[in-house]
């Protein structure tokens, strides 16, 4: 059974670094038929894909639009987890923050718990 | 960016009846395709997948159809437990995209 564990503070502050973590079990970050994907929810912006980090052969990583420039995800393989690091954050990117996996159909089939994510002074 | 339209936004059903939500493509996206149901507090369960297949666990009075640009969600002989939001997924592409949410209540 895949679990995904997330962490990471509640609240930040504007023009600082959104970071979360996200621990895999059950499944390899280096897995070839997986994808570790960011997912934010809010009120206003709805259910966002946010971007993803994959390993085929090599590392890729895909991002939104509207986060790339100010979004980094990264996989640790030695601790089998995945991060992501927002920078630049205004209240607008105020939302619960998901880690996902997508499997080899590419839809997301495990989700961590989610993290309510406040930017705010 | 493929945009999914999902309707209604909500809908009010009693027990053991059936309901329909409909979820629209802005391109075609073949079979690539999902529904999610969401719970106050939690992070969305994975309903269906592929545009017809019921995910493993999931009640059998769940089912869903489509292709193309068209699909839908049947739940039929609606539990109290039922009562939720539904969400559609696209991952024909990136940006994977999501339907706006249809809230379910059980009256």
């Amino acid at each position: 059974q895949v679990q995904l564990q997330q962490s990471g503070p509640g609240l930040v502050k504007p023009s600082q670094t959104l970071s979360l973590t996200c621990v895999i079990s059950g499944d390899s970050v280096s897995s070839n038929s997986a994808a570790w994907n960011w997912i934010r929810q809010s009120p206003s912006r709805g259910l966002e894909w946010l971007g993803r980090t994959y390993y085929r052969s090599k590392w890729s990583d895909d991002y939104a639009v509207s986060v790339k420039g100010r979004l980094i995800i990264n996989a640790d393989t030695s601790k089998n987890q995945f991060s992501l690091q927002l920078n630049s954050v205004t209240p607008e990117d105020t939302a619960v923050y998901y880690c996902a996996r997508a499997n080899s159909g590419w839809y997301f089939d495990y989700w961590g718990q989610g993290t309510l994510v406040t930017v705010s002074s | 960016d493929i945009q999914m339209t999902q309707s209604p936004s909500s809908l009010s059903a009693s027990v053991g009846d059936g309901v329909t939500i409909t979820c629209r493509a802005s391109h075609s996206i073949s079979r690539s395709f999902n529904w999610y149901q969401q719970k106050p507090g939690k992070a969305p369960k994975l309903l269906i997948y592929s545009a017809s297949s019921l995910q493993s666990g999931v009640p059998s009075r769940f089912s869903g159809s489509g292709s193309g640009t068209d699909f839908t969600l049947t739940i039929n002989s609606l539990q109290p437990e039922d009562s939720a939001t539904y969400f559609c997924l696209q991952s024909h592409s990136t940006p994977y995209t999501f339907g706006q949410g249809t809230k379910l209540e059980i009256k």
